[in-house]
């Protein structure tokens, strides 16, 4: 069975240009996180959806970022304009229970780089 | 200020030594998972914890959830050079019962 899959792997844009992270979680999940992962602060979550509801996007950094899940089988993060501090490793994650127990289930992370 | 601290944060020791990576809070938790990651990849579960004193076994490693739950540890026997990675602690609080909560981490580094 397919993981969680995560596009692109590698995104490299300037300051200002828009970013938009792709996510497909793992079929019969029902909630999906997204994770920021920087040496810094490490992984955070940003946000997360429970039946394509997002429940709790207080880890959002601020309005440059935003996020979407239009159906179960797709997610996107959005950044614009981006900046450099957003440079970081973009993880989803996916899991077929309660978001508080369940294994979390990570794709392969997709790496920003703003210059 | 992390809520979940791990120590230590980097760890280099050689093939067949033993170690212990340790993870602490001031919260109670009412469950505590740990993960492995490696360069390239997304973290990979381990074990979770759910009830206090627990200690669970898997091959070479153990893990035990504090009496209070505040706290866990990893504890690897005669470690080995795939065992080399960034090891994860995650709690949910009972207090927010949602939110999965991550720790810095703990960089193994097995030398063989």
């Amino acid at each position: 069975d397919a993981g969680v899959i995560q596009s692109p792997r590698h995104e490299v844009t300037e300051m200002g240009q828009e970013v938009t992270l792709r996510c497909k979680p793992i079929s019969g999940h029902n909630s999906l996180f997204w994770y920021r992962q920087t040496m810094m602060r490490g992984l955070e979550l940003l946000i997360y959806f429970n039946n394509n509801v997002p429940i709790d996007d207080s880890g959002m950094p601020e309005d440059r970022f935003s996020a979407k899940m239009p159906n179960a089988s797709f997610s996107t993060l959005k950044i614009q304009p981006s900046e450099p501090r957003d440079s970081a490793v973009y993880f989803c994650a996916s899991t077929p229970r309660g978001a508080n127990t369940g294994e979390l289930f990570f794709g392969e992370g997709s790496r920003l780089t703003v210059l | 200020t992390q809520l979940l601290e791990q120590s230590p944060q980097f760890l280099s020791i050689q093939e067949g030594e033993n170690l212990t990576v340790y993870c602490n809070s001031s919260s109670v938790f009412s469950s505590l998972q740990w993960y492995r990651q490696e360069p390239g990849e997304g973290p990979v579960l381990l074990v979770t914890v759910v009830t206090g004193g627990e200690v669970k076994k898997l091959k070479r490693l153990t893990f035990q959830f504090g009496d209070a739950r505040k706290d866990s540890s990893l504890h690897i026997t005669a470690a080995q050079p795939g065992d080399t990675g960034l090891y994860l602690c995650a709690g949910a609080l009972e207090t927010s019962g949602s939110r999965l909560t991550f720790g810095e981490g703990t960089q193994l580094t097995v030398n063989p």
